[in-house]
């Protein structure tokens, strides 16, 4: 059974700060990872994809990715009120006949003006 | 440009009753999801197609079926509405399987 883990939170920050959120997942052939963002009441909002170790920056938005220990966090510079919302972390293997991606319970974030 | 329609945004329904939502999407996209969201569980695949003309099972098809109508639509049938499909259906789309998805504004459904 493969799995998506996150800390459901709530996060607390306040506003300026970094905000970092976590992911595990279990299944080591995993491709590829989302992250989504989803305002109370919303739909999921795609903010960042990242395929490969390293890290990918948009905007005030870091990704950050690390197969051989099976863990992906977004990190959120200079972090507004704006910002409070539920964090999706997605992960995205390959099955016979296309793929499937798996979606964690979301981390709820805070931040405090 | 509307992205992913979905129709009805809200839903009562009484236990047995049977409805459908429905989903259109304008960008062209190949690979069509059904999903529900209920509170600390996250996101479950119920239905999906891969490209038009199929479909096939996700993580929680009982009690749901499908419908691929063409590379745009795809519907969700409750045939006999229990409590426990009480829920937020979302449905979303991407141009083949491996990116990120887009997705519609969700239905609320609660069943009685």
């Amino acid at each position: 059974q493969k799995e998506v883990e996150q800390n459901s939170g709530p996060l607390s920050v306040p506003e300026g700060a970094i905000a970092s959120l976590n992911c595990t997942y279990s299944d080591r052939g995993s491709q590829s990872f989302f992250w989504y963002r989803q305002y109370s009441g919303k739909s999921p909002e795609l903010i960042m994809s990242i395929y490969s170790n390293g890290d990918k920056e948009d905007g005030r938005f870091t990704a950050q990715l690390n197969k051989a220990s099976q863990y992906v966090s977004l990190l959120i510079r200079d972090s507004q009120p704006s910002d409070s919302a539920t964090y999706l972390c997605a992960v995205l293997w390959r099955v016979t006949g296309g793929f499937k991606t798996i979606f964690g319970a979301g981390t709820r974030l805070f931040v405090k003006a | 440009n509307a992205g992913v329609t979905q129709t009805p945004k809200f839903q009562v329904l009484k236990t047995g009753q049977s409805m459908t939502l429905q989903c259109a999407q304008d960008m062209n996209h190949n690979s069509m999801y059904w999903y529900r969201q209920d509170p600390g569980m996250g996101l479950r695949l119920i239905y999906y197609s891969a490209s038009e003309g199929t479909t096939d099972k996700g993580e929680v098809p009982n009690g749901y079926n499908v419908s691929r109508l063409n590379k745009r639509e795809f519907s969700l049938r409750l045939e006999s509405a229990a409590p426990s499909q009480t829920s937020v259906y979302f449905c979303a789309s991407t141009v083949t399987g491996a990116y990120g998805y887009t997705f519609g504004s969700g239905t609320r459904l609660t069943v009685v």
